[in-house]
């Protein structure tokens, strides 16, 4: 079992719909939790970090459940610049820098 | 343009050679990052570096692999004797200490023939 895993997608919806992303991790220890963005052929980019009370920004709204070891991402009015693939990332490390990415779940937005 | 840089972009070698790769972070970006993606897959960390000490190594780091940062400025990754499976894309990242947030570069294909 992978470390951090991600539902397997791809995920195609029409313009304006919302869409939910979901991501499991093992490791009970890990500190720190964001969702990054990564446009194809391109460098990731954060798109958010994952607060324990839950943070929004703008159309995205993340939530973390320590207890179930459980991350979403939820997306409203989806636009077509949202077509990506959403990476779900956990850091773990001994210094507090050893960083997992999960296996990213496509999103096409489509017209 | 102030970004993470990487060179090569791109870089295609024979089985059994050497690469070396740069990474130029954001100038006041102490911590540093190297990862290893494939098509279809998230980045997979191999090693960090704050200022010029190297702190975390992931296991996926073989001997054949081998990086440093000697200012705590750029930093280096070197492979040798490169096998097949090394063919991937090489990401480098920084960030500043005390945030969490990763500036990526553009990456540096390799493929290994």
């Amino acid at each position: 079992r992978k470390e951090v895993e991600q539902d397997p997608g791809p995920f195609n919806v029409p313009e304006g719909a919302t869409v939910a992303f979901n991501c499991t991790y093992s490791n009970s220890a890990s500190q720190s939790f964001f969702w990054y963005r990564q446009d194809c052929r391109k460098e990731p980019k954060l798109l958010m970090s994952v607060y324990s009370s839950g943070n929004e920004d703008g159309r995205f709204t993340a939530q973390l459940n320590r207890a179930s070891q459980y991350i979403s991402l939820l997306i409203r009015d989806s636009k077509l610049s949202d077509s990506a693939t959403y990476l779900c990332v956990v850091n773990r490390g001994n210094y507090g820098q050893n960083f997992v990415f999960g296996p990213g779940t496509r999103l096409s937005v489509l017209p | 343009d102030t970004g993470v840089s990487q060179d090569p972009r791109h870089k295609i070698t024979k089985r059994g050679q050497n690469v070396t790769f740069r990474c130029d972070p954001i100038s006041e970006h102490n911590r540093l990052y190297w990862y290893r993606q494939t098509l279809g897959q998230g980045p997979e960390f191999l090693t960090y570096f704050q200022n010029e000490a190297q702190l975390e190594k992931s296991r996926l780091l073989s001997d054949r692999f081998s990086a440093e940062r000697p200012k705590g400025s750029f930093s280096t990754l070197e492979i040798q004797r490169t096998e097949q499976g090394d063919s991937a894309m090489y990401l480098c990242a920084s960030s500043l200490l005390g945030l969490d947030e990763q500036y990526f570069g553009p990456g540096t294909r390799l493929t290994v023939t």
